[in-house]
């Protein structure tokens, strides 16, 4: 069955620090993958996807992920935190429509 | 462009009421889906539909009837709520391209509904 998980249900970071959240999908055949964030109150945006191609996807506000085929993940990560990233992350994983989301990780950023 | 739009933000109903949320797209997206958020669990799909006049169930479609008589709007229904349908909804719409034959498709979402059934 095609399922996407997410390993990390919470996170608790300090302003500066690195972060990487895993996700996990297990799908047969071409997937395409996305995280997406939503932001308290507020509604989900993307931040970034991949298709297919150079497995290094930049996304905005300095998001990055890479596409590991071999291990089926697709952890998202930055380099540097800000307390303004404290919000709800969701992988998502999908093919010629539906996309099946992960549980969401909750990230907060200490100041 | 206002992008995706649900209506309204917030109800509560009583056991057994019925209601419709509305969804509207501005970007002539031939796609559009009704997810339900609720703790722990991510975003479940309710329905989906991948043109006008076509609707399909999703994982989570008990309870729920959708209908796209017009490409811009969805709507989802409650016929008679109950407590268990108490949850954040959210509509999105995409569209898909396919650039030397490869599918990609990527989904906008709503500010979402949130529904509280007593």
């Amino acid at each position: 069955a095609q399922s996407v998980s997410q390993h990390n249900h919470h996170v608790i970071l300090s302003e500066a620090a690195s972060l990487e959240l895993g996700c996990n999908y297990s799908y047969g055949g071409t997937v395409n993958l996305f995280w997406y964030v939503q932001y308290p109150g507020q509604h989900l945006q993307l931040l970034l996807k991949y298709f297919s191609g150079d497995p290094l996807v930049k996304g905005i506000k300095g998001f990055e992920a890479e596409f590991i085929k071999s291990k089926f993940s697709f952890n998202l990560r930055k380099p540097s935190v800000q307390w303004s990233d404290t919000a709800e992350y969701f992988c998502a994983g999908g093919h010629t429509g539906k996309l099946i989301f992960g549980q969401g990780t909750t990230l907060q950023v200490k100041p | 462009n206002a992008g995706v739009t649900q209506t309204p933000k917030f109800r509560v109903l009583k056991t057994g009421q019925s209601m419709t949320l509305l969804c509207a797209q501005d970007m002539n997206h031939e796609y559009m889906y009704w997810y339900r958020q609720d703790p722990g669990m991510g975003l479940r799909l309710i329905h989906y539909s991948v043109g006008e006049g076509t609707t399909a169930k999703g994982e989570v479609p008990d309870g729920y009837n959708v209908s796209r008589l017009k490409k811009q709007n969805f709507l989802l229904g409650l016929e008679s709520a109950a407590p268990s349908q108490t949850s954040v909804y959210f509509c999105a719409s995409s569209y898909s391209v396919y650039p030397a034959g490869e599918y990609q498709e990527t989904q906008y979402f709503g500010p979402g509904t949130r529904l509280l059934v007593l």
